[in-house]
This record gives structure tokens, C-alpha cells and sequence, in this order.
């Protein structure tokens, strides 16, 4: 099965400064990577996802880039708020007759004001 | 934040009891999953279903059970089988399972067993 890795485990960074959470994935044919947003006691969030066939995508202060080639991803925040302090979750998933989804141990983001 | 439900948002039980644990969706969804979420281990699939009548094994089946008798409801049960059952429970659903769909996560059940 797919198998995806996840870097840093934590990340504290200053307001305004940004953040770079990376994941690496297992099989080549993976092609749907979304991300989930969770925040202190609340469900995981949707906050962006990108398909293989397509190299970067933008959303606002969030954006995330592909690398087929290397089979590795990345979720990048700009201008870091207080209120992007959360756990991050990559995922990938392999396209076909059900989609499940491989996710990352998470990214715990802490923004110090 | 409406539109998948889950119940209890604690639970506490006795080691060899079986428990179930409730989720609802009125999102008109085909496909449904639970997750078990630990510190540092992220979301692990324990079932899916994509249809009514029918769900598969995820990763971390063993020691659990579903059911999907209606379109709405995909509880789970977590049975004594189970070795190390507390832990945070998600549930989630989407349109389809097909296509990549967004998953929509319930509020989570909290289960402890001592």
C-alpha cells in the first residue's frame, strides 16, 4: 500500500514569517494529495489539494507544489497568522476504483506572535 | 461545521466490553469511513463503505466491525478484540470514493477503556 512521510513533526515559526511542511509518497501511482487543517479540537479540514497532473496550486496565503519525479509534496503558508496554528495532515491516494487515503503522522504549526 | 454527526463525544468503557459508536450524515454522501487518529500517527482507515450494504477493510480492521444498512448511518463497533482500543474515533464521508472527493470528518468520539 501507499505509504506517506511527513516532515517536520513540529514547526514553530513568527507571525508573518512562513511555513514549509513537506511529505514524501511511496507509490508512483498516487495522483490526488489533498491537505487537512485541524485545529485544537476541532475535525480536520479540507484546506487545499492538488492532482498529478498539474505542478502547483495557489489558495490565497496557501499554495502547494508537486514533484512527480521525486514523488514528494509540500504545503506552503505565507504571512503565517496566529489562526494558521494547527495540525497539518498530508495525504495521497491512488486514483481507480476507490481513492483511499494514505495519511501523513501531521504537522503540529505553532505561530508565536 | 453541520451535515455529519457523531455520538458520543466521550466514552468511557470497561476492558472486554464491546462499545459502538455512532455516526450520521445527512449530506446524501455514498461513501463513508472511519479513522482512528493516535498522538503522532496521524489518520488510520479502520472501514470504508461506498455504498449501502457494502464496506470494506482498512488498514487497522482487526478487532472492530461496521455496518451500512442505510445511506445515512455507518456505525462502528469497537469489540473486545480490539488490543489497545483507546483512542480519538473520526468519522467521515464524502460524495463518492471515486474521483478523489473531499471528505467531510465528523466531530470525533473520544473512547477510553480502562
Amino acid at each position: 500500500g501507499e505509504n506517506v512521510e511527513q516532515h517536520p513533526s513540529t514547526l514553530s515559526v513568527q507571525e508573518g514569517d512562513s511555513a514549509v511542511i513537506k511529505c514524501t509518497y511511496s507509490d508512483s501511482a498516487s495522483n490526488y494529495f489533498p491537505w487537512y487543517k485541524q485545529e485544537l479540537g476541532k475535525r480536520p479540514q479540507l484546506i487545499i489539494d492538488i492532482r498529478s497532473n498539474v505542478g502547483e496550486k495557489k489558495d490565497q496565503r496557501i499554495a502547494v507544489t508537486l514533484n512527480k519525479t521525486a514523488k514528494h509534496f509540500s504545503l506552503h503558508i505565507t504571512e503565517t497568522q496566529p489562526e494558521d496554528s494547527a495540525v497539518y495532515f498530508c495525504a495521497a491516494s491512488i486514483s481507480g476504483a476507490d481513492y483511499k487515503l494514505s495519511f501523513g503522522a501531521g504537522t503540529t504549526v505553532t505561530v508565536r506572535a | 461545521d453541520g451535515g455529519i454527526t457523531q455520538s458520543p463525544k466521550y466514552l468511557f468503557r470497561k476492558e472486554g466490553q464491546n462499545v459502538t459508536l455512532s455516526c450520521e450524515q445527512n449530506l446524501n454522501h455514498d461513501a463513508m469511513y472511519w479513522y482512528r487518529q493516535d498522538p503522532g500517527q496521524g489518520l488510520r482507515l479502520i472501514y470504508y463503505s461506498q455504498i449501502v450494504n457494502d464496506f470494506q477493510k482498512g488498514d487497522i480492521a482487526e478487532g472492530y466491525s461496521v455496518s451500512r444498512e442505510k445511506k445515512e448511518s455507518f456505525p462502528l463497533t469497537v469489540t473486545s478484540a480490539q488490543k489497545n482500543p483507546t483512542a480519538f474515533y473520526l468519522c467521515a464521508s464524502s460524495l463518492a470514493m471515486a474521483g478523489g472527493y473531499e471528505q467531510y470528518f465528523g466531530p470525533g468520539t473520544r473512547l477510553t477503556v480502562t
